[in-house]
């Protein structure tokens, strides 16, 4: 059965830091793809970041870079230079090739932002 | 603007009641998705449709129907049979329904049931 898995309930970090999300999936499946969306107060899911599991390049988008490590099938979510705004839950996901077309959540992780 | 929109924000109903979710999407997506996320969890699928006319059950399907009549609208009805239904309902799209699309989501309908 596929998994996610955050072991990071809440976060606090500095302005200006950058921070790193953990994120571990697990499926037997060869080709999956990862994602990672904010949920800010107000509920909406904001869609971050994409990695399939085939891109031998690790994803960017802005700020945001997805360290995928296969082999230990990891997918941190990496912030550079964190603003106020990024306060929020953030939730890594997966979707794989042989399954319906769903996508799986992990529980979340609350970041939080000191000015 | 192209986006997904979600009516009401807050719903509020009392037990027994039948309650319709309304989900509407002009960003042309053939796919569309029903979430229930409870308080510091997740998201779990209930429903989802790749095509119009078409659905298919998610992981929690029970007490929940839908209706695919239009491209654009997925609407969701919360029956009476769903034992705990409070709780903060997403709609998504995806343009293909195929399993690598990206899902985008609306502003979510947050139902209380009293």
């Amino acid at each position: 059965a596929q998994k996610i898995t955050q072991t990071q309930p809440g976060m606090f970090v500095q302005e200006k830091e950058a921070v790193t999300l953990d994120c571990t999936y697990d499926t037997s499946d060869q080709s999956y793809g990862l994602f990672w969306y904010k949920q800010p107060s107000s509920g909406e899911m904001i869609f971050l970041i994409y990695q399939g599991s085939y891109d031998e390049q690790n994803a960017t988008e802005g700020r945001y870079s997805l360290n995928f490590q296969k082999a230990r099938k990891s997918a941190n979510l990496v912030i550079s230079a964190s603003q106020l705004g990024d306060s929020a839950m953030y939730f890594c996901a997966m979707t794989v090739y042989s399954s319906a077309s769903k996508i799986i959540f992990g529980s979340g992780t609350r970041l939080s932002i000191r000015p | 603007d192209g986006g997904i929109t979600q009516s009401p924000k807050y719903l509020f109903r009392k037990e027994g009641q039948n309650v319709t979710l309304s989900c509407e999407q002009n960003l042309n997506h053939d796919a569309m998705y029903w979430y229930r996320q409870d308080p510091g969890q997740g998201l779990r699928l209930i429903y989802y449709s790749q095509i119009v006319n078409d659905f298919q059950k998610g992981d929690i399907a029970e007490g929940y129907s839908v209706s695919r009549e239009k491209k654009e609208s997925f609407p969701l009805t919360v029956t009476s049979a769903q034992k705990n239904p409070t709780a903060f309902y997403l709609c998504a799209s995806s343009p293909t329904g195929v399993r690598t699309d990206t899902q985008y989501f609306g502003p979510g309908t947050r139902l209380t049931v009293l």
